[in-house]
């Protein structure tokens, strides 16, 4: 059974350093591609960012770039959303999903991990 | 790049058909065959119920069907039920090889 199990919730200070994680089970975790999206409280779906495990191959929406950093770990079928310095605006759920090309679509979504920063 | 336009709701009566338009630009929907449409439920992660335009995954109820024309694509329900009410995103593919949402339709089941 395929399955995608992200960390759990989380509250940290502005300036603070985040890692939330995204592991996958039930399929060949390199041959498939990780997106992250964010959904703001009450607001849409925003895609972030995608990474392919096989070869760490990353792409970011220009939104994104350079605000969030991806990556995986294979050996431990992983992947990784982290910031360095987070700001209150960073407040949302962060869902992870895989995808079998890069073009979508997204079939298998984690359950979400809410990220609450605040001082 | 900016979200794909989306109207905001949609309502109709159980049974009825409805349809929720997705309008981009050749550089995303006009200029790919891959459209994506995920049906959300309060507090529920993002499900997908069509594919490349209109592809259906396994699973799906028929009463889901996909198309394009031009820059806009389209998700019509057909037979509408209480269990469809939800938010509804679409997501295309771009030039920039990334992926854009949709800014997200709520189906209400009057």
């Amino acid at each position: 059974e395929v399955q995608v199990v992200q960390s759990g919730a989380e509250v940290k200070k502005p300036g603070e350093s985040l890692k939330i994680s995204c592991k996958g089970s039930g399929y060949s975790f390199t041959n498939y591609w990780i997106a992250w999206v964010r959904q703001m409280p009450g607001k849409g779906l925003e895609w972030m960012g995608i990474i392919y495990p096989g070869d760490s191959d990353t792409r970011y929406s220009p939104s994104f770039q350079g605000q969030v950093t991806i990556s995986a770990d294979k050996s431990i079928s992983t992947a990784y959303l982290q910031w360095s310095s987070l700001k209150a605006s960073d407040t949302a759920m962060y869902y992870c999903a895989r995808q079998g090309l890069v073009r979508g679509p997204a079939d298998y979504w984690g359950q979400g991990t809410l990220v609450t920063v605040s001082s | 790049q900016s979200a794909l336009t989306q109207p905001a709701s949609v309502s109709g009566s159980p049974g009825q058909s409805i349809t929720i338009s997705c309008t981009g630009t050749s550089s995303d929907v006009g200029g790919y065959n891959f459209v994506s449409w995920y049906q959300q439920h309060p507090g529920k992660a993002p499900k997908v119920m069509i594919y490349d335009v209109s592809n259906r995954p396994s699973g799906v109820s028929n009463r889901f069907s996909g198309s394009k024309s031009g820059n806009t694509a389209s998700l019509t329900i057909s037979g509408l039920q209480a269990e469809d009410e939800a938010d509804y995103y679409c997501a295309s593919y771009t030039r920039s090889i990334t992926l854009v949402f949709g800014g997200g339709t709520k189906v209400t089941v009057l």
